[in-house]
C-alpha cells in the first residue's frame, strides 16, 4: 500500500457526462500528480499541483481540470467526456518537486460507453 | 523537447536468466531519474532514483545505472523470477516524464 488513495476504483458513464476523480495523497505529501495512461500506452502526465497551486502542466485537454484543496486532497475533473478519454487515470504524490520519492495510487478505471 | 526513450518495447527471457532494460533521454534540466515497475492494471511502484552525481544503485536484485554525460539509464534484473513479469519504466526529471516502459515477461 503506496498511502496514495484514489476514488472510485472503477467509473463508467456515458459520452458527454462529467465525472470528478479523487485523490487523498500520503501523509505530509504536498505535491500531487495526475497522469492518463491509455490502452498500452504509457503515462501521460497531465498536471501537478503543490501546496494548492498548480505546479507544471501536461496534455491536459481543455475540458479536464483540477484542483488541490487546503487539506491536500486533489480532484481531477473530467467534462464532455468522449469513448477516447477511456483509461486508466492515476494520482501520484511526494513530499516536494524535487528529487523525493513519488507514490502511486493504484488508478481508476474509466470506461466511457 | 524533453523525451525518455525505452528499449527494447517488451522482452522475454526464462526464469532465472539475467536481463537488462535501457533508458535515453533528453530531459533538461535533468534532476534525477527513476524507474518504476508496474504490475498491470496496478500503480507503478519505485525501484530506485538516482540524482545526477550517482552512476549506479541497487535494490535486490534490481541495479540501475546511469551515464549522465551520454543521458543513458539501464536497468540490470538479476536471477529473474516469474514475479517480475511487468512493465519496466524510465522516468525523468522533477515533473516525471515517463518513458513507454520494457513490457516484461518472465517465463518458466
Amino acid at each position: 500500500d503506496s498511502g496514495v488513495t484514489q476514488t472510485p476504483k472503477h467509473l463508467i458513464t456515458a459520452t458527454g457526462q462529467r465525472v470528478t476523480l479523487r485523490c487523498s495523497p500520503r501523509s505530509g505529501d504536498l505535491s500531487v500528480y495526475w497522469y492518463q495512461q491509455s490502452l498500452d500506452q504509457g503515462l501521460q502526465f497531465l498536471i501537478q499541483y503543490y501546496n494548492g497551486e498548480e505546479r507544471a502542466k501536461g496534455n491536459i485537454l481543455e475540458r479536464f481540470s483540477a484542483q488541490q484543496f487546503p487539506d491536500l486532497h486533489s480532484e481531477l475533473n473530467l467534462s464532455s467526456l468522449e469513448l477516447g478519454d477511456s483509461a486508466l487515470y492515476f494520482c501520484a504524490s511526494s513530499y516536494r518537486t524535487d528529487n523525493t520519492e513519488a507514490f502511486f495510487g493504484q488508478g481508476t478505471r474509466l470506461t466511457v460507453v | 523537447k524533453n523525451q525518455v526513450e525505452q528499449s527494447p518495447q517488451s522482452l522475454i527471457i526464462l526464469e532465472g536468466k539475467n536481463c537488462t532494460l535501457q533508458c535515453n533521454y533528453t530531459v533538461s534540466p535533468f534532476s534525477n531519474l527513476r524507474w518504476y515497475k508496474q504490475d498491470t492494471g496496478r500503480g507503478p511502484v519505485s525501484l530506485t532514483i538516482m540524482t545526477f552525481s550517482e552512476n549506479t544503485k541497487s535494490n535486490g536484485r534490481y541495479t540501475a545505472t546511469l551515464d549522465a554525460d551520454t543521458k543513458q539509464s539501464s536497468l540490470h534484473i538479476t536471477a529473474s523470477q516469474l514475479s517480475d513479469s511487468a512493465s519496466y519504466i524510465c522516468v525523468v526529471g522533477g515533473n516525471l516524464i515517463f518513458g513507454k516502459g520494457t513490457k516484461l515477461s518472465v517465463k518458466p
